[in-house]
């Protein structure tokens, strides 16, 4: 299982852009990464999802190199709503994922 | 939108009761979860299903069940509630897209509290 590595917390300010990188070096060939965004007493909610390139949804793009070893979550524009754990999971098919820690990202007025 | 749904969202019990915390989801998903989470901690993964008759356990040790007998309802049960249970559990099912990935769909999860 590819193991993935992120900051623990980050810090921005309403109207900045966010990005989150994560670290995956053993990804497998046939992984995609998914990122899940999770507020305080609720379950996750998934983001954005891909396997190469790049993705772009209405809320987040996410950019991951050719090498496929990180992978990137770009938040256009945070606000205070924003504030929230963002999780990087790297899984296919019939493996379990594992959320890890997650990146506290924290947005100030 | 997923839909999935925890009860009790809520639940606050003594020492030494069993209960059982549900779980349902409407979607025909074949996989499904139950994750236990502390307050600003990691999410445990502490059982997982891949279909019907089919349990696992996680990568958390749990003396916690579960069963799996229809595919949209996965409970889990406690024989004699510690407050060293006390936690949030949430619940999440998935299904395969065409490319062969995962997506979790969360429900609100359930907060219990054993005295």
């Amino acid at each position: 299982l590819a193991k993935t590595t992120q900051p623990i917390s980050m810090d921005s300010y309403e109207g900045q852009e966010v990005n989150i990188t994560c670290s995956h070096n053993n990804i497998a060939t046939n992984d995609y990464i998914t990122w899940y965004q999770q507020f305080p007493s609720q379950g996750p909610r998934f983001i954005i999802q891909g396997y190469k390139t790049k993705v772009t949804n209405e809320v987040a793009s996410l950019f991951i190199p050719a090498d496929r070893k990180s992978s990137t979550l770009s938040l256009p524009r945070v606000s205070l709503s924003d504030t929230a754990v963002y999780y990087c999971l790297v899984a296919q098919g019939s493996y379990i994922p594992t959320f890890g820690r997650g990146t506290s990202l924290i947005v100030h007025p | 939108e997923a839909d999935i749904y925890q009860t009790p969202r809520y639940l606050v019990i003594g020492t030494g009761k069993k209960i059982t915390l549900e779980c349902s989801q409407t979607m025909g998903h074949d996989k499904m979860y139950w994750y236990q989470q502390d307050p600003g901690m990691e999410l445990h993964l502490i059982h997982y299903s891949y279909g019907v008759n089919s349990t696992e356990k996680g990568d958390l040790s749990s003396e916690s069940t579960v069963s799996r007998i229809r595919t949209e309802h996965f409970p889990l049960t406690l024989e004699s509630a510690r407050p060293s249970h006390t936690s949030q559990y949430l619940c999440a099912s998935s299904e395969y897209s065409r490319q062969g990935e995962d997506i979790q769909y969360f429900g609100a999860g359930t907060r219990l509290s054993v005295l």
